[in-house]
């Protein structure tokens, strides 16, 4: 099915480890995004790509990384995890300059506990 | 800071019954969009309204938009059990390109 696949769906980290978020999509969109959800709020916006090759940091960057390894794969790494890093991660993707006629297509999300 | 400010935070009617969301934004956008969320699912686009429009339909749904109170609402007609759902808005600012800013979102329960 044509989409936003994240993997994976949950994960539990110890304070201090790393590890990588892998998003992945399907529809040839030129940007993508990943958010933070936590309990009771919105989404927060930690890191955007707007095309392949730039990244850019959102309102809630500190403590991640990102990787666009190419048009369809962007990827979010904690280098050493924290449990104020424990939420819900979500990944979108739009086609280039149509976020504002179409919207975001949302992956379904990766739950992540740091004990 | 979340640009969107939802009210109510949650709102439980009856089936058949009509729900209203409203939502209030902080700075000038180009566009402003509802999405919904099923429990544990990630988030589904709904509807978009740009910045010149006032009104717009869709199915069930109708979202209005007043640039100058800055604030949106959505009006979900003849609520089923299924619609039972968190609904965010989101806006695109005039200055920020594609990205969304989400509001902090109303917890639909439509009770059968």
């Amino acid at each position: 099915n044509a989409g936003v696949t994240q993997t994976p769906k949950f994960q539990v980290l110890k304070t201090g480890q790393s590890m990588t978020l892998q998003c992945a999509q399907d529809m040839n969109h030129n940007s993508m995004y990943w958010y933070r959800q936590d309990p009771g709020m919105g989404l927060r916006l930690i890191y955007y790509s707007a095309s392949e090759g730039t990244t850019d940091k959102g309102e809630v960057p500190n403590g991640y990384n990102v990787s666009r390894l190419n048009k369809r794969e962007f990827s979010l790494r904690l280098e050493s995890a924290a449990p104020s890093q424990t939420s819900v991660y979500f990944c979108a993707s739009s086609a280039f300059g149509t976020a504002s006629f179409y919207g975001y297509t949302f992956g379904s999300g990766t739950r992540l506990t740091v004990v | 800071s979340q640009q969107g400010e939802e009210d109510p935070q949650a709102l439980s009617i009856q089936e058949g019954e009509n729900a209203t969301m409203n939502c209030s934004y902080k700075t000038s956008i180009n566009n402003l969009q509802w999405y919904r969320q099923n429990s544990g699912r990630g988030l589904v686009h709904l509807i978009l309204i740009r910045s010149n429009e006032r009104e717009k339909h869709s199915g069930r749904l109708r979202v209005t938009l007043d640039t100058s109170k800055k604030s949106s609402s959505l009006l979900i007609t003849a609520s089923r059990a299924a619609d039972t759902a968190s609904y965010f808005c989101a806006t695109v600012w005039e200055t920020s390109g594609s990205r969304l800013t989400f509001g902090e979102g109303t917890q639909l329960t439509v009770n059968p």
